[in-house]
């Protein structure tokens, strides 16, 4: 079965960019979205498609692809971005879904 | 408000049966496929289980094949997950969420868009 892979850890320091990648076979078909989780929480939905952001989610969060590449981009990092991200998408057979293995994200 | 409950999680022995129910509310439940996602403690998250939602298309993944069973009641808003021959390894906080689909003009692309707050199931003797 497909797998999405992310970096397990990246740290970013307040007000700067980041990028949190994810890689699979399965993203030269499907697009990827992309989840936050902060601890004891359920994930939230953050990017979907192309870059469209669910209401709420502020404009520093962006998404991008390129081959089999997703990405999550965040331009300003604030202390409350702190949490796990989570990238998903549809198998290679599309008949079933995977989820990326998850970034920690730690706000300097 | 739109919004998914979850119910039905508690401990369990190995080798046991469980069944977890999720609700839902403030939606049209009976147009959108329905998904269980699992997070073991301290771990990423797992999909398990969909269906679609005329119940016509159902599919789970590997880990839990055989063992689980995905279903809905769309006169009820409910999706259930039915856990049979239950490991250790099945412990998990259990995530009903909501799989939507847009599909603007030559794209198509689903996401998760609602999840309820999860139920914790261990299995442990």
């Amino acid at each position: 079965s497909s797998q999405l892979t992310q970096d397990p850890a990246v740290s970013v320091a307040l007000g700067q960019t980041v990028r949190i990648t994810c890689q699979g076979d399965s993203l030269r078909s499907y697009f990827a979205s992309w989840y936050q989780q902060k601890p004891g929480q359920a994930p939230i939905l953050v990017i979907y498609g192309k870059n469209s952001r669910p209401s709420g989610i502020p404009d520093r969060f962006s998404g991008s692809a390129s081959g089999n590449t997703a990405s999550l981009t965040i331009t300003g990092a604030q202390a409350e971005d702190e949490a796990d991200y989570y990238c998903d998408s549809r198998d290679s057979s599309g008949h079933t879904w995977v989820f990326g293995g998850g970034t920690k994200l730690t706000v300097l | 408000e739109v919004q998914l409950v979850e119910s039905g999680g508690g401990l369990v022995k190995p080798g046991g049966s469980l069944r977890l129910s999720c609700v839902a509310s403030g939606f049209t439940f009976s147009t959108f496929s329905m998904h269980w996602v699992r997070q073991a403690p301290g771990k990423g998250l797992e999909w398990i289980s969909s269906i679609s939602s005329t119940s016509s298309h159902i599919y789970h993944s590997e880990s839990v094949r055989g063992r689980f069973t995905i279903s809905r009641d769309n006169a009820k808003n409910s999706v259930y997950l039915q856990m049979n021959s239950l490991r250790v390894e099945d412990t998990a906080v259990y995530y009903c969420a909501r799989r939507n689909v847009l599909a603007p003009v030559g794209i198509r692309f689903d996401f998760y868009d609602l999840w309820g707050q999860g139920t914790l199931v261990t299995v442990s003797s």
